[in-house]
């Protein structure tokens, strides 16, 4: 099965400041690339995602690079707000039939203060 | 467009008892999964369904059960509850694997405490 590992594990920046998340993962075979966001008394939410045939995605201040030959791809966040607060989880999945199957990082808890 | 509904939001059983929890997905979408989520595990995939039959399954024993319907709604059991079954218990659906299947839409979960 994929193992999947997120660093690191708590993340605390001032409002403005850039937070980057990286997870690592082990099946060369994942192709679908997804991060989600989980506030706090909600289920997560996808925020943004890349697929293995591109390198890097932006979407205002969030962006994802992917580095297929190290097995790794993080997630970007510029100008953070108290809004983007939050725990973050990775999914890297191969597809096909088991999209609705996914192994989860173990989650990085940004705190961005005010 | 309506998210994806559980019911309920919390619940509060007993060790041995059993429970039911109920989730709607998105409209249009038939994929149906499950997944636990706890502080010292984080969160694991239960199973999952499409236009009714179990596509996927997770290593969980087999108190686990669920079922989806012709509407593409679902329920998970768990019987037996232990101590250990205290979670939130999140629902997510998708698409057909043929469009937008990859995005997983989350409910806001069912708190399950077992006392």
């Amino acid at each position: 099965g994929e193992n999947v590992e997120q660093h690191p594990s708590t993340l605390s920046v001032q409002e403005g400041d850039s937070a980057v998340i990286k997870c690592t993962y082990s099946d060369s075979a994942s192709n679908y690339f997804p991060w989600y966001k989980q506030e706090l008394g909600k289920g997560p939410q996808l925020i943004i995602d890349i697929r293995s045939n591109v390198g890097e995605k932006k979407d205002q201040r969030i962006a994802v690079t992917l580095n297929k030959t190290a097995k790794h791809f993080s997630l970007h966040i510029t100008e953070t707000q108290p809004e983007d607060s939050a725990v973050y989880f990775c999914a890297p999945t191969s597809g096909g039939t088991s999209y609705g199957k996914l192994t989860f990082g173990q989650g990085t808890i940004l705190t961005v203060h005010p | 467009k309506a998210g994806v509904t559980q019911t309920p939001r919390y619940l509060i059983k007993t060790r041995g008892q059993q429970v039911t929890l109920s989730c709607s997905p998105i409209s249009g979408h038939r994929s149906v999964s499950w997944y636990q989520q706890t502080p010292g595990q984080g969160l694991q995939f239960l199973f999952e369904y499409f236009s009714e039959t179990q596509r996927n399954k997770g290593n969980f024993p087999g108190r686990f059960s669920g079922r989806q319907f012709s509407n593409s709604r679902s329920e998970m059991n768990v019987s037996t509850l232990e101590l250990g079954d205290s979670a939130l218990y999140l629902c997510a659906s998708s698409g057909t694997p043929l469009g937008g299947g990859e995005k997983l839409f989350f409910g806001s979960g069912t708190q399950l405490s077992v006392l």
